[in-house]
Parts: structure tokens; sequence; C-alpha cells
């Protein structure tokens, strides 16, 4: 079956690490997302992706980086410069960027801080 | 700028009520909108959309959403809430002239089902 796969579910970093949440799409879109989900706030866009090789920032891109290397993965890199990244982290995907394009989404991780 | 409001950011129902998720969006220029549903610690699924034609929009699990644009509303129903319906429930946006692709999420509306 087609969909996004984002792992790992649980992951757990200690103040000053580095870490890297991973995504993978069968679907063949095009264009991948990163959002950070807080509770009550929503979805907060991080970076997303139109074309290998190409990405462009969020509105809340600061302390985060992403590479777009194949079409199917889109992994996402916590720096140790976020200062609050425990959140819960969603990665999606759209065919095109036409605007009644729907968004498939992964299962999310949760990242926590320690 | 778009945005979206959803009013009420928990809503409890009992089994068998009337459901009715409200959301208003901004925007100067028609807009595409979108209801999505998301379980706990699960993503969020598509539940309808509303691009051009018909204002009454069907969904699956037995939502409609009606678009209005004299009211700036996009509002969720469903007649008959089930306990299955408890969820959190999101009402995006895009329109000409925002970031490529991006959609413009509220802040949620949770739903509580009582039996």
């Amino acid at each position: 079956d087609g969909g996004i796969t984002q792992s790992p579910k649980y992951l757990f970093r200690k103040e000053g690490q580095n870490v890297t949440l991973s995504c993978e799409q069968n679907l063949n879109h095009d264009a991948m997302y990163w959002y950070r989900q807080d509770p009550g706030q929503g979805l907060r866009l991080i970076y997303y992706s139109q074309i290998v090789n190409d990405f462009q920032k969020g509105d809340i891109a600061e302390g985060y980086s992403v590479s777009r290397e194949k079409k199917e993965s889109f992994p996402l890199t916590v720096t140790s410069a976020q200062k609050n990244p425990t959140a819960f982290y969603l990665c999606a995907s759209t065919r095109g960027v036409g605007l009644n394009t729907e968004a498939f989404f992964g299962q999310g991780t949760r990242l926590t801080v320690v | 700028a778009q945005s979206v409001t959803q009013l009420g950011s928990h809503v409890s129902v009992s089994e068998g009520a009337l459901v009715l998720l409200r959301c208003n969006y901004s925007s100067s220029v028609p807009p595409y909108l979108f209801w999505y549903v998301q379980y706990p610690n699960q993503g969020l699924q598509l539940l309808l959309k509303y691009t051009t034609g018909a204002t009454l929009v069907k969904g699956i699990n037995g939502f409609e959403a009606e678009f209005k644009k004299s009211e700036t509303s996009f509002h969720l129903t469903k007649p008959s809430a089930h306990m299955s319906d408890a969820a959190e429930y999101f009402c995006a946006v895009r329109h000409e002239g925002g970031s490529q692709g991006n959609l413009i999420f509220g802040k949620g509306t949770k739903l509580s089902v009582k039996p």
C-alpha cells in the first residue's frame, strides 16, 4: 500500500544533541512538508520541498534543517539550536502544489527532550 | 494574510446528537478549504474538501460541510454522533498567492462523545 512512513514513532533527545527524523513516501509525490504540532496550537510549517534538491523555510524553520536528495525521502534534523524541541512532528506530501491538492500525512514522531 | 479560526477548542456531544464544528477563514481571494481528522498519536486524515462548484460537500464517515462565502465559514456537521467520532478536527485553507502548496491550519477542535 502507498503511504508515508515516519520513524521512529517515539524519540528521546538529550539537551545539546542533534536528532534526525525520517520521512519516506512511496506515493510518487513531488512535494513534501514538515509540520510541528503543539497542544492547542494546530500545525505549523517548518520546511517544505517541491522538487528534489530544493526546499524552502516555513514559518518556524529556526533550529531545524532538511535535505531532499531523493524524491521519496525528506529527513528533518532537529539541531541543538532548537530551544524547545519537545513536540509531535508530522510529515506530509502532495502530488503537486495545486490549490486543490490533498495532503497525505504520516503517523508522526513524538520527540521528547530528557 | 490568510488565516483560519476554529471556534471552540473542545466540543462535547452525546452519542446520537448533532455534531457542529465551526470554522471561519479570512481570505481576500477564493479559498480552497479542507477538514482533517486526527485520532490520538496519529497523523491527519482528510475528511472532505471544498475547491469549486457545489457548496455543500460530503465527506467520509457521514460528515459534511457547507461553504458560505457571505459568512466566510466552512462549518463541519454530522447528524448523529458516534463514539468513534471522538478525535481532534482541523480546518485548513489554501488560496492563490499563498506559499506553494502550504496548508494554513486552525488550532483544532477536540470532539468528545458521551455515551
